[in-house]
This record gives structure tokens, C-alpha cells and sequence, in this order.
């Protein structure tokens, strides 16, 4: 079965200052990737996601993700955070046999001004 | 743009009652996703529904679970008996199909349901 792993519970970095969340995951073909981001008592918003093709992949907000195959990862990257970037980080994998996903336990992101 | 929704957005129940938690999911789309968030923890996947039955489970979906389609628009979550660690954020979800390839899913607000 298909498992992830963010080895961050929870980072902060400054307004302004690059990010980079991690995601490794565990999947014997090939998986369907994505971020997901929660906002204190909101709902769930996909950032972003990976099928096939270019590893890299664009989001919404500015977010990007890279596929490695070799490292099983599929890190978040954003070059400038902004405040209301503050909020929960999912990384979720999916299995297409019955398109169920799992989800990693987040990594909580603040922002200092 | 079409959107999941779930009601209520708060249900407050006491251990040992029965709670049904309602989703309407887009309406052109054809499986249907139970979630559960436990307060502070990771999304897990309960629960997924397709053509009047269950697709797959979790081993959390176990007997004091059920999930329906009642009519056409709604997708329902039964909890029987609930006890004190059902506390969570439910998030349904749903995709236009499923089964091979990747179809995605669009999830609802959730309703955060406290038993006490």
C-alpha cells in the first residue's frame, strides 16, 4: 500500500525567505503526487500535482513541486514566502487502482514578519 | 464552479448517539470519498463509493461506520454509537471517476464533529 512521509513537523521561516517542504514516498508503480494546503479551520486546497511527464510542476500561490524518481521525494519549493502562506502542508499519494489517497501527517508552516 | 458540500459544519453529540454526516458532491461526478481528520493529525482515508457500493476501506471503516447514497444528490456518513475518539474534521470528496488512471478529488469544508 501506498504510505508518506514529511520528516518536518513544523518549520518557520521569515516573509520573504525561500521554503522547502519535504515529502518522501513509498509506492510500487508509479504514483500520482500532490500538496495540499489547510488554513486554520478551513477545508482542504490542492496546490499542485504530478501525473507523469515534467517532474517539475507548477501550482497555484507561486508553489512548485519536483518529482525525483531516484530519491523518491516530492519536495515543495517557493522562492518567496508571503504571510498568509502561514498554514498547514499536506503531501498526499495516490493509487490509481482505486483512486484512494494517503496522506502524510503535515508540516505546519509559520511565517515571521 | 461547482463545489462539494457538507453539512452541518459543527455536529456535537454525546458518546453512545448516532450521527449522520451529509455531503452533496459535484454533481456529474461519480465516486464518492469519506475522510477523517483527528484534531492536530494526519488526513486519513476512511472510506471510498462508487455505483451504489463500497469501492474500498480503510481498517478504520469498521462496522459502526456505513456510508449511503440516499437519493441522487446526497452522500452520507453514519457513525453508530459514537464514542469519544470519532471527535474529528470529516471531509468528503469526490471525482468525476475512478478506478484505472487518476481522476481527481475535490474536497468538501468538512464537518468537525465533537462527541462528548
Amino acid at each position: 500500500a501506498q504510505s508518506v512521509t514529511q520528516p518536518d513537523i513544523h518549520i518557520t521561516v521569515s516573509e520573504g525567505a525561500s521554503l522547502e517542504l519535504r515529502c518522501n514516498y513509498s509506492y510500487g508503480a508509479t504514483p500520482y503526487l500532490f500538496w495540499y494546503v489547510q488554513s486554520p479551520g478551513q477545508g482542504l486546497q490542492l496546490l499542485l500535482k504530478y501525473f507523469s511527464g515534467d517532474t517539475l510542476v507548477q501550482g497555484i500561490k507561486g508553489f512548485e513541486a519536483e518529482f525525483k524518481r531516484s530519491q523518491s521525494s516530492f519536495n515543495l519549493r517557493k522562492p518567496s514566502v508571503h504571510w498568509s502562506d502561514a498554514a498547514e502542508y499536506f503531501c498526499a499519494v495516490g493509487a490509481g487502482n482505486n483512486n484512494d489517497m494517503r496522506f502524510g501527517a503535515g508540516t505546519r508552516l509559520t511565517v515571521k514578519p | 464552479e461547482p463545489e462539494v458540500t457538507q453539512t452541518p459544519s459543527h455536529q456535537v453529540t454525546q458518546m453512545g448517539q448516532e450521527v449522520i454526516l451529509r455531503c452533496v458532491p459535484i454533481s456529474n461526478h461519480l465516486y464518492f470519498y469519506w475522510y477523517r481528520q483527528i484534531l492536530g493529525q494526519k488526513v486519513e482515508f476512511l472510506v471510498s463509493f462508487y455505483n451504489n457500493e463500497i469501492s474500498e476501506k480503510s481498517e478504520i471503516f469498521d462496522d459502526q461506520f456505513s456510508v449511503e447514497r440516499p437519493d441522487g444528490s446526497n452522500f452520507t456518513l453514519k457513525i453508530r454509537s459514537t464514542k469519544l475518539e470519532d471527535s474529528a474534521m470529516y471531509f468528503c470528496a469526490s471525482s468525476e471517476a475512478g478506478g484505472q488512471g487518476w481522476y481527481e478529488q475535490y474536497f468538501g469544508p468538512g464537518t468537525r464533529l465533537t462527541v462528548t
